[in-house]
């Protein structure tokens, strides 16, 4: 069964410091991948996804950047972090027109 | 941009009572899938309807789709207090010549004992 890890599960960064996500998956291969960030209590904005290694479309324009380094591999990163990235961040795997699968969350603080 | 959108935002409704959460959606879809959130952690996959489909039921959920109204509906029946959580629905479809899950702001649902 597939299954997705993602750490850590929370952060807290200064402004300026840079960002390092990761999300890795099992199970399953060559699946789309998404990093989704929520706002509290609102709903998930779709940042990255992902349909292969080194494939990357970005769905809006940021100060965060994403990689696929390998299959089973999916990274969210930042240069310099605004106050405004703060949020959970969610990395989803998909296998296509199923389900999608969610990994616990990194919630993330800019201070 | 967001593809679905809940109604109502929040629901607030007594154990034992039917919960009934809407969503519309904007283009045309391969599927429509609903989730759940309990505060602070990932979403969990509830269940699945196809484009084709006009109903499907798991358990106590019940799931409709319109797809001439391009909306759809999650009832939940006899509600427990553990069901509070938010719920979201997503659209699946090729955007752009891509494949996407898009998700709507959710519905918030708080269930009194």
């Amino acid at each position: 069964s597939q299954t997705i890890h993602q750490w850590p599960a929370t952060l807290v960064q200064p402004v300026g410091s840079p960002l390092s996500l990761e999300c890795t998956v099992e199970g399953t291969s060559n699946p789309n991948l998404y990093w989704y960030r929520q706002a509290a209590g609102r709903g998930l904005q779709l940042l990255f996804y992902s349909v292969g290694i080194g494939q990357i479309s970005s769905e809006v324009p940021q100060n965060l950047s994403a990689s696929r380094p390998q299959d089973r591999q999916f990274i969210l990163s930042s240069k310099k972090l605004l106050l405004s990235d703060s949020g959970f961040y969610l990395c989803a795997l998909q296998p296509q027109w199923t389900e999608a699968f969610f990994g616990q969350g990194t919630r993330l603080t800019v201070v | 941009s967001q593809q679905g959108e809940e109604d109502p935002q929040a629901l607030s409704i007594q154990e034992g009572e039917n919960a009934t959460m809407n969503c519309s959606y904007k283009t045309s879809i391969n599927n429509l899938q609903w989730y759940r959130q309990n505060s602070g952690r990932g979403l969990v996959h509830l269940i699945l309807i196809r484009s084709n489909e006009r109903e499907k039921h798991s358990g106590r959920l019940r799931v409709t789709l319109d797809t001439s109204k391009k909306s759809s509906s999650l009832l939940i029946t006899a509600s427990r207090a553990a069901d509070t959580a938010s719920y979201f629905c997503a659209t699946e479809s090729i955007i752009q010549g891509a494949q996407k899950l898009v998700f709507g702001q959710g519905t918030r649902l708080t269930i009194n004992p």
